[in-house]
């Protein structure tokens, strides 16, 4: 079936950086469209960036210039650097996988917290 | 961008139906996705493609789509079923996003 793990969150102040990355196992990932998806305190699902098979990425109009979305195949990974946060990018991140172009979520992390705070 | 609506909260009684909407600019022309979210863990899907449903989640699930609004019902609904409940689709107009309503949680009484 697959399974998604997420490592990276943490504390940093506004203004700094925090790279997340998301290791797979019982798949390819070479073979899967992946995406991040955050959720706010208390708040609903935000979709973040989506990285295709072969390598196209695409953004969340809330943070696009600052979050860069990359895999590395050979190792099974995902990851999402995100530089100049901002309280508002406080959320528990999760990353997620699809089939195909359209397809919907069908396996999730169990997400990594990131806190912004001075 | 593009916009989905859904109501905050539905509420059911056990063994009664739950429907809960999801408003769009001419959705049904779009393919809609149903994630389960109970609290402190991740989303899990519910429905694909409208009304599909995986190997692992009840027949009591079901979904529909058409003009502007999609609805997952639930029927013969139970205690672990409260949760919250999120419409998602692709909006691929001026590039490829994900796009999330809301959500809507359901309150079993």
């Amino acid at each position: 079936e697959g399974q998604l793990v997420e490592s990276g969150g943490g504390l940093v102040q506004p203004g700094g950086s925090l790279r997340l990355s998301c290791a797979a196992s019982g798949f390819t990932i070479s073979t899967y469209y992946m995406s991040w998806v955050r959720q706010a305190p208390g708040k609903g699902l935000e979709w973040v960036s989506v990285i295709y098979i072969v390598g196209t990425t695409y953004y969340a109009d809330s943070v696009r210039g600052r979050f860069t979305i990359s895999r590395d195949n050979s190792k099974g990974t995902l990851s999402l650097q995100m530089n100049s946060l901002t309280t508002e990018d406080t959320a528990v991140y999760y990353c997620a996988r699809q089939l195909d172009y359209g397809d919907a979520f069908d396996v999730w992390g169990q997400g990594t917290v990131v806190t912004v705070s001075s | 961008s593009y916009v989905l609506t859904q109501p905050p909260s539905v509420s059911a009684a056990p063994g009664g139906t739950a429907k809960i909407s999801c408003g769009g600019n001419n959705i049904g022309s779009k393919t809609v996705h149903w994630y389960q979210q109970k609290p402190g863990q991740a989303p899990i899907l519910v429905i694909s493609y409208d009304s599909d449903r995986p190997s692992a989640i009840p027949e009591r699930f079901s979904g529909s789509n058409s003009g502007n609004t999609a609805t997952l019902t639930i029927t013969r609904v139970e205690a672990g079923d409260e949760a919250d409940y999120y419409c998602q689709v692709w909006d691929n107009v001026i590039d490829h996003r994900g796009v999330f309503g809301g959500g809507t949680k359901l309150t079993v009484l």
